[in-house]
This record gives structure tokens, sequence and C-alpha cells, in this order.
């Protein structure tokens, strides 16, 4: 069973529209996290979430949105997408916030914004 | 920023033991040394850590230095598989902003027959 997994795998879309990307983790950890990973291979932190509690990286635009149905699920929305969202987004989940603990991620979604 | 620097690209020979150097020289006392991989394409993966005390699991081996700036991870026995981009990260033990992982460009290590 995948721990951390992410849909679509591949994302197509045009600038302007809105378009969300599931995650969902069955380890039972109480945190997950958004990354971006740029066409220059640089892997940024977007949001964390915690028990309810988000902490979000100043830099990510308010079109950015993660939403948090329960504690095994978060995903984002984005809207008005333009081209300088294509990116790959990784999905991560950790058993706590704090402590030492490692995060596991997902596979990665290509979003592709034309 | 991430707070530690490495080697753009190494390369390996397969079947010996890689040797993937870090500097981190501003670490604080309650931070951790983290080692991840992305193997192209896929996620990054959890490989060990550590506070002081060099560490070893199935994975590999860390080798922090007394000083705690600098720390090097080894990979036993290099095979083709362990082709990838090798991430050194330091975090701190705390949950919020500090707990966040904050990944620099790594080190590109190439595996080769």
């Amino acid at each position: 069973d995948t721990a951390v997994s992410q849909t679509p795998k591949y994302l197509v879309t045009q600038m302007g529209n809105d378009k969300s990307i599931k995650c969902e983790q069955n380890l039972g950890h109480d945190t997950m996290y958004w990354y971006k990973q740029d066409s220059k291979k640089f892997l940024k932190i977007m949001f964390s979430y915690n028990n309810k509690e988000l902490i979000i990286n100043e830099t990510v635009p308010n079109r950015f949105s993660p939403k948090s149905p329960d504690k095994a699920h978060l995903n984002l929305h984005i809207n008005s997408l333009e081209l300088g969202d294509s990116a790959v987004y990784f999905c991560a989940s950790s058993p706590y916030s704090g402590g030492t603990y490692e995060q596991y991620f997902g596979p990665g979604t290509r979003l592709t914004v034309t | 920023d991430a707070k530690t620097t490495q080697p753009t690209s190494m390369d390996c020979a397969e079947g010996r033991a890689a040797n993937l150097p870090c500097n981190h020289s501003t670490i604080s006392g309650n931070e951790y040394v983290y080692w991840y991989r992305q193997i192209h394409s896929q996620g990054p993966q959890y490989i060990i850590h550590g506070l002081k005390n060099n560490e070893t699991n199935e994975m590999a081996s860390l080798i922090i230095t007394e000083d705690r700036k600098s720390s090097t991870l080894i990979l036993p026995h290099a095979t083709l598989r362990d082709t990838a981009v090798y991430y050194c990260i330091v975090r701190g033990e705390y949950g919020g902003s500090q707990g966040n992982l904050i990944f620099g460009k790594g080190t590109k290590l190439s595996v080769k027959p």
C-alpha cells in the first residue's frame, strides 16, 4: 500500500483556471506538508498543517490554499493559475510537526500551465 | 535559505563506498543533521539523521564531526540505484516553521559501473 499518495500524477491546464491536487496518507500521521519543486529543481516548503494549525510560507501567493477535510488528507487548491505555477508539487507527512520524525513524501504531481 | 553547503556533484564506482560531505558551520545546539535523497522523478526519501553521535542504519552511516560543523554521509557499497541527488538538511526539533525541511541544491551522486 502506498503510504502517501497524490492525484493526479500529471495535470495540464490553461492560465486562469482553478485546479486542485489531492493528497492522502494512510500512516496515521498528524502533520502534512506541501512542497514545490520548480524547473531548476529547487524544493521549497509551501505549507505545513498540523492538527488544524496551518503554517504558511510567506512567499506563497494567496492563490494557493490548502484544505484539510480530515487528518489523512491535505488538498492543494490553486486559483487563477499562472505560467510560473508550473512545477512538481510534492505532498509529505510526518507523525508530528516537532521532534525528529522523518517526512514521507508522495510521488509528486507535475503541473503544467499553458 | 539552506544552512548547509554541499558539492554540486560527485561520482562513485559501483560497489565502492560513496562519501558525501556537508558543511553546516552555523548549526545550533538543538538542530539535527538530516539526509534525504531524491531519485530522478520521485519524491524525496529519508535516509538518516543525527545530533552529535555517529549513526548507522540499513541504508547508510552518518559521521558528524565533534564540533558539529560538518558531516559525511557514507553509502558503504554504492549501487547504480543509489544514483540520486542527496540533500543535507539542518532542522530544529521543535514544531512550526523550525521543523520544516529547508532543501538546498544537494549533491548529485552518479554511481558508475
